[in-house]
């Protein structure tokens, strides 16, 4: 029984082309999250979604767009991939979106743009 | 701006010693603690968490961590390290207050190395 669910694992592609990553959350959690870790292990949150709302916007390129198409699901659809878009990208959810919520972690995607 | 050190990149210990991992952040007020790990391929796992109360706090896996408000900082021990143990360890905080929403900054990770 995963908790938090990411597909693709791996995916490899070329610079220029749009990618999606999807992202599912059994635990019934309100809401979700998108991180970045980069080649150097450094994670950085990029979106997060309560309800379907988003509520955290960090300063990410308009190529990554999030979507939530229910409270379960939070996708990332990545317009034409570049180089330095090669990460770990790793979705979490927690119940609330308070400080206090603990945050559950996918196994990650990891992206190769060539 | 709110920031999380972790000044070790690497960590070598021998299996049965004591380990330390270290964290300070730097933040308006007493934030949220997290530690997490994170083994070869895989995801992020939650250690342990403080948020108010007794400073020092017990997680899973035998670690436990110990708040020093003074220091501005949030520490990661174990007794006895085990070579499963071997993995990369983040630390992490989340504001604190209201409207703050859940926002988790980790510090760069310090990775963890077992000799037999």
């Amino acid at each position: 029984d995963t908790a938090v669910s990411q597909t693709p694992k791996y995916l490899v592609t070329q610079m220029g082309n749009d990618k999606s990553i999807k992202c599912e959350q059994n635990l019934g959690h309100d809401t979700m999250y998108w991180y970045k870790q980069d080649s150097k292990k450094f994670l950085k949150i990029m979106f997060s979604y309560n309800n379907k709302e988003l509520i955290i916007n960090e300063t990410v390129p308009n190529r990554f767009s999030p979507k939530s198409p229910d409270k379960a699901h939070l996708n990332l659809h990545i317009n034409s991939l570049e180089l330095g878009d090669s990460a770990v990208y790793f979705c979490a959810s927690s119940q609330g979106d308070r400080g206090t919520d603990t945050q559950y972690f996918g196994p990650g995607t990891r992206l190769t743009v060539l | 701006a709110q920031s999380v050190t972790q000044p070790d990149i690497h960590i070598t210990v021998s299996e049965g010693a004591s380990l330390e991992l270290r964290c300070n952040y730097s933040y308006g007020a007493t934030p949220y603690l997290f530690w997490y790990v994170q083994s070869p391929g895989q995801g992020l796992q939650l250690l342990l968490k403080y948020f108010s109360g007794d400073t020092l706090v017990q997680g899973i896996k035998g670690f436990e961590a110990e708040f020093k408000r003074s220091q501005s900082s949030f520490n990661l021990r174990k007794p006895s390290v085990h070579w499963s143990d071997a993995a990369e360890y983040f630390c992490a905080v989340a504001p604190m207050f209201s409207g703050g929403y859940n926002k988790l900054i980790f510090g760069a990770g310090t990775r963890l190395a077992v000799h037999p």
